[in-house]
């Protein structure tokens, strides 16, 4: 079965600073992968998926993923924080013939002005 | 385009009282989902529907939780009785269906239980 895991559970930033949120997964095949972000009593909301298509996945609001299976990584990065992206970011994997997705414990993330 | 729509917000009930949460997915889309996220955690799958049909049903209690989605469009998640473990955000979620483990899931603003 797949898993992920999210590594710290918090994260800070200084505003303008590199964001990188780290996710590494455990699946016997190439999964599908996806990152979530989820602002203060509100649902999640697709940051972006990757399908296998390109292994650097870029989504909205200026975040992209690099997937790395030698690594069995896909972190999340931005290059330059903004007060806006504070919130609880969740990686989360699907595997084939399965559609369920498993998701990470969360990191929160800090933007300090 | 409407999103998910899950109704209430916010819901305070004393332990041992039944609940009922509503969700209404996106139009079209034939696959739903009930989450549980309790605080500081991922959510976890209660329940999955491919239409009017539960697939996936293994991680639901039913000793106290229950589903339907009766026309294969809007469904109702209910607890009876409430338990104080049960106090935790209730999201749901849908997807368009029959593409397998890449079909992206688009989730609602959940419910927010709390037991008294």
């Amino acid at each position: 079965a797949q898993s992920v895991t999210q590594l710290g559970s918090h994260v800070s930033v200084s505003e303008g600073a590199l964001v990188l949120l780290r996710c590494n997964y455990s699946s016997s095949v190439p999964p599908y992968l996806f990152w979530y972000v989820q602002y203060p009593n509100q649902g999640l909301q697709l940051l972006l998926k990757y399908t296998s298509a390109a292994t650097l996945v870029k989504g909205i609001n200026g975040f992209e993923a690099e997937f790395k299976k030698s690594e069995t990584s896909f972190h999340l990065t931005k290059p330059s924080a903004h007060m806006s992206d504070a919130a609880e970011y969740f990686c989360a994997v699907s595997g084939w013939g399965d559609n369920d997705m498993r998701f990470g414990a969360g990191t929160r993330l800090t933007v300090k002005p | 385009e409407a999103g998910v729509v899950q109704s209430p917000r916010y819901k305070i009930i004393e332990k041992k009282q039944p609940v009922a949460f509503w969700c209404n997915p996106i139009s079209g889309h034939n696959t739903l989902y009930w989450y549980l996220q309790n605080l500081g955690q991922g959510p976890e799958l209660l329940i999955r529907y491919e239409n009017e049909e539960a697939v996936d049903d293994s991680q639901l209690p039913k000793d106290r939780f229950s589903a339907e989605r009766l026309k294969g469009v809007d469904s109702t998640l209910k607890i009876q009785p409430a338990e104080l473990g049960d106090s935790a955000v209730y999201l749901c979620a849908s997807s368009l269906g029959g593409r397998g483990a890449g079909d992206t899931q688009y989730f609602g603003p959940g419910t927010r239980l709390t037991v008294l």
